[in-house]
């Protein structure tokens, strides 16, 4: 079974400071996602990433693939309060089935 | 463009009813999945329909099942409630082809008492 692995879980980081989440997956795939969910909310679309290689950036938010390393990495940069969130990648190898990482809780201090 | 819609928004049961939740995908968009999220087990694969049709199914007992109705929105339906199947369900709806990206509904909060 597909096993979808983030680091880290919890991260609480200060405002204007970078950091970088990782989402190891178990078994080959070319279609990752990245999703954000706020407390009580449903899951909000950030990135889709379709090949390896690829590299797609919004705001703050960078996001990468590695289909060989079977990685994908969420670069944060120059931290603000508004990002607080939980982030989850997701892997999809059968066509609209997705698999979940475990999510990675971020709490950004002014 | 309307986002995905799902209802009942909260709904409390108690142990042995069941309960059939909806969910209006977006417009044109033809696959609909359902997903399970709780503290413990995370985010999980329930299962997806396309044209009426179920297409994959996660590991849940036959307890949880679900349909496609032709305009393509979706229900699925819990029977013999148990305490663990309190979560929120989430639906989402894509397009058809792989690769394309699954929209998220607000979910349905289903507590069991």
């Amino acid at each position: 079974e597909l096993k979808v692995e983030q680091n880290p879980l919890f991260l609480s980081m200060q405002e204007g400071k970078n950091y970088t989440i990782y989402c190891n997956y178990s078994t080959t795939s070319d279609r990752l996602y990245w999703y954000r969910q706020d407390p009580g909310k449903s899951l909000e679309s950030l990135f889709v990433l379709l090949s390896n290689g690829a590299v797609k950036q919004e705001g703050r938010l960078m996001a990468s693939l590695d289909t060989k390393a079977r990685l994908s990495t969420l670069h944060i940069t120059a931290a603000v309060h508004d990002l607080s969130a939980t982030y989850f990648c997701a892997v999809d190898i059968t066509g609209n089935q997705f698999y979940f990482g475990t999510g990675t809780s971020l709490t950004v201090i002014p | 463009k309307a986002g995905v819609t799902q209802t009942p928004r909260y709904l409390i049961k108690t142990r042995g009813q069941q309960v059939t939740l909806s969910c209006s995908p977006i417009s044109g968009h033809r696959s609909v999945s359902w997903y399970q999220q709780t503290p413990g087990q995370g985010l999980q694969f329930l299962f997806e329909y396309f044209s009426e049709t179920q297409r994959n199914k996660g590991n849940f007992p036959g307890r949880f099942s679900g349909r496609q109705f032709s305009n393509s929105r979706s229900e699925m339906n819990v029977s013999t409630l148990e305490l663990g199947d309190s979560a929120l369900y989430l639906c989402a709806s894509s397009l058809i082809f792989q690769g394309s990206e699954q929209f998220f509904g607000p979910g349905t909060r289903l507590t069991v008492l």
